[in-house]
């Protein structure tokens, strides 16, 4: 089966601790997504990437971090700077990054203790 | 900037159809989507427009005019499991490779 998958599905954190969070894709795409998802707002761009060993910040990267060593890989680092980390975040994946369709994994609860 | 605009809830009842709006106001425009979020859970792909007209898919149909900044997504037949939230989403600008989002609308579907 094709798909994304993201792990851990809940994910707690302590002030000043940084945590990542794993995004792995089978589905063989290029461009590689993070949307951080809080009640009531739309889903907004963390950081993409186009390619293997690129990467972009999108809208909200402050106290955010990513790499991309593999292809089927994007993990995402929250980082003690990011002084409001509790949402949901979602990884995306499309074929390209030009007008595809961009399929989501299942994501990941960050709670703050 | 980019805007995207949807209601924020609606209430529908079982068997009924409903039509969900979307408008946007962006620097160009490179294709609407519209998914579905079940709480707590990813969203999926429902569809795509880039050029105007209807684009039907068994009980979902999408709807786009360009020169109107506007969509809607009909849902037809609705059943209980139809009750989530519907994202619409648009590229937008030259060369643009991000998705701006509107921030949904939780559509519940009453007995």
């Amino acid at each position: 089966d094709g798909g994304i998958t993201q792990s851990p599905k809940y994910l707690f954190r302590k002030e000043g601790q940084n945590v990542t969070l794993s995004c792995e894709q089978n589905l063989n795409h290029d461009a590689m997504y993070w949307y951080r998802q809080d009640p009531g707002q739309g889903l907004r761009l963390i950081y993409y990437s186009q390619i293997v060993n690129d990467f972009q910040k999108g809208d909200i990267a402050e106290g955010y971090s990513v790499s991309r060593e593999k292809k089927e890989s994007f993990p995402l680092t929250v980082t003690s700077a990011q002084k409001n980390p509790t949402a949901f975040y979602l990884c995306a994946s499309s074929n390209t990054m030009y007008q595809e369709t961009q399929y989501f994994g299942p994501g990941t609860r960050l709670l703050v203790l | 900037g980019q805007n995207i605009d949807q209601p924020t809830e609606m209430t529908a009842t079982e068997g009924a159809i409903v039509q969900i709006n979307c408008t946007y106001q962006t620097s160009g425009f490179n294709g609407l989507f519209w998914y579905q979020q079940h709480a707590g859970e990813a969203p999926t792909f429902l569809s795509y427009n880039v050029l105007d007209g209807l684009e039907e898919k068994g009980r979902f149909s999408s709807f786009l005019s360009r020169s109107k900044g506007y969509s809607y997504l009909l849902l037809k037949e609705l059943q209980m499991k139809d009750s989530a939230s519907y994202l619409c989403a648009v590229y937008s600008g030259a060369g643009s490779y991000q998705l701006t989002f509107g921030k949904g609308t939780k559509l519940s579907v009453i007995p």
